[in-house]
């Protein structure tokens, strides 16, 4: 079985500092990870991807993510975080193996001006 | 705008009645996927069809059931409803089993309240 763990619920930065939202996983194959974004009353969004290759992935609005396969994890980051980043994000795994992806329960990221 | 769509946006009916959703899937995309969220349990798969078969099985309870049409959309059909089962519900398509490494494309959602 596949799972993802998000260990924060809530994430607040200021505006303009760095920002790192955690993921780790747990799959019996090799991973396919995922990030998305969600808005209110708004289906999610695909913000990044890792298969393979580079550890460090770049997306979209400014995200990154990197891979680290010894502590299965994969933490969002973004250099200098801005208001408009506020939204609830998701950590998703995919087994090379099988069709659905487990999501994580969400993390709420609030940046302050 | 993902491409996926969703109907009807807002359902609000009475504990035991029954109601439909649909889901139109990207252009070109042949699984569909529906997922639950609610407040206190996160984003939780219900169902995948593949190409008008049911191809995975998650949290579904007994009262739901989905089904994937020849032109590729979906309904998930909810029934003897209860307070519970007040939840955002989810649709999202992907391209297939070749396509795993792919993300997928979430619709907007249609909210159901459960008086």
């Amino acid at each position: 079985a596949q799972s993802v763990a998000q260990p924060e619920d809530q994430v607040n930065v200021a505006e303009g500092n760095p920002l790192t939202v955690k993921c780790t996983y747990s799959v019996s194959g090799n991973p396919y990870l995922f990030w998305y974004v969600q808005y209110p009353n708004r289906g999610l969004q695909f913000l990044l991807k890792y298969i393979t290759g580079d550890n460090l992935v770049k997306g979209s609005y400014g995200f990154e993510a990197e891979f680290n396969k010894s502590q299965t994890s994969f933490h969002l980051k973004k250099p200098s975080a801005l208001v408009s980043d506020s939204a609830l994000y998701f950590c998703a795994v995919r087994d090379t193996n099988a069709g659905k992806s487990t999501f994580g329960d969400g993390t709420t990221l609030t940046v302050k001006p | 705008d993902s491409g996926v769509t969703q109907t009807p946006k807002h359902l609000i009916t009475a504990t035991g009645q029954r109601v439909t959703l649909r889901c139109s899937p990207r252009s070109g995309d042949l699984s569909v996927y529906w997922y639950q969220q609610s407040l206190d349990q996160g984003l939780q798969f219900l169902i995948q069809y593949y190409n008008g078969e049911e191809r995975a099985k998650g949290n579904i309870l007994e009262r739901f059931s989905a089904q994937q049409f020849p032109d590729l959309h979906s309904e998930l059909n909810l029934s003897s409803l209860e307070l519970g089962d007040s939840a955002l519900y989810f649709c999202a398509s992907g391209g297939g089993q070749s396509s795993y490494n792919s993300p997928l494309h979430f619709g907007n959602g249609t909210r159901l309240t459960v008086t």
